[in-house]
């Protein structure tokens, strides 16, 4: 089982829904890290979060310590926000390596 | 806006031969990574610096990889010889400093025919 888990793995919508992504994972960690990357592009850093809520834009995390899951959500969404969508976690072991997801391919049509 | 910069953008190359890649993390980021990207899966971290030293390069297979810091600012990473199976997106980031959050340039793509 992999220690950071995302779903759903493909993600296809109507522009203008509402979109959650989900990640779950099994260890115990000191950040969350919700990160874009578009088809054969580079990676953006959306947030990172170890409590509550962010916000940008349309894009909201959120992060349940307790529960160890975390949401992004994307309102209004658009068709430019088509990307894959990757949660990775920093372990609280010493060397504060990242664990990453397997992201969600989301697709948003006109 | 600061950025991490890495060329070349894409590169194609035959197998058992050399390529280089270059990154320039965001100034005053003492910390600077390497990933590799197959298509389809997650980022996997091949060698963390910190400033001009290895940290981390558990995971970089050294038989055929390396990786430099000389002055503790911009990176080359190696492959001496190309393998069929290294095409893939070879990532740098760069971070103030090791757990703080991290900084990804474009990538540089790379074929081996």
């Amino acid at each position: 089982k992999n220690e950071v888990e995302q779903s759903p793995q493909n993600l296809t919508a109507q522009e203008g829904e509402f979109i959650t992504i989900n990640c779950s994972y099994s260890v115990g960690i000191s950040a969350l890290h919700w990160l874009q990357q578009h088809p054969g592009g580079g990676i953006v850093s959306l947030f990172m979060l170890s409590s509550g809520k962010k916000k940008h834009g349309r894009l909201i995390a959120t992060i349940n310590i307790q529960e160890k899951h975390s949401s992004l959500h994307i309102t209004a969404s658009h068709p430019r926000d088509s990307a894959v969508y990757i949660c990775a976690v920093r372990g609280m072991d010493s060397n504060y390596q990242l664990i990453w997801g397997a992201g969600t391919k989301l697709i948003i049509k006109p | 806006e600061a950025e991490v910069a890495q060329s070349p953008r894409y590169k194609i190359t035959e197998k058992s031969q050399a390529v280089a890649f270059w990154c320039d993390p965001i100034s005053g980021h003492a910390t600077l990574y390497w990933y590799r990207q197959i298509l389809g899966q997650g980022p996997e971290l091949l060698v963390q610096f910190q400033d001009e030293s290895v940290v981390d390069d558990s995971q970089l297979p050294k038989d055929r990889f390396s990786a430099e810091r000389l002055k503790g600012v911009d990176s080359t990473l190696k492959i001496q010889p190309a393998e069929l199976g290294d095409s893939a997106m070879y990532l740098c980031a760069s971070s103030t400093g090791p757990g703080n959050e991290q900084f990804f340039g474009p990538g540089t793509r790379l074929t081996v025919l």
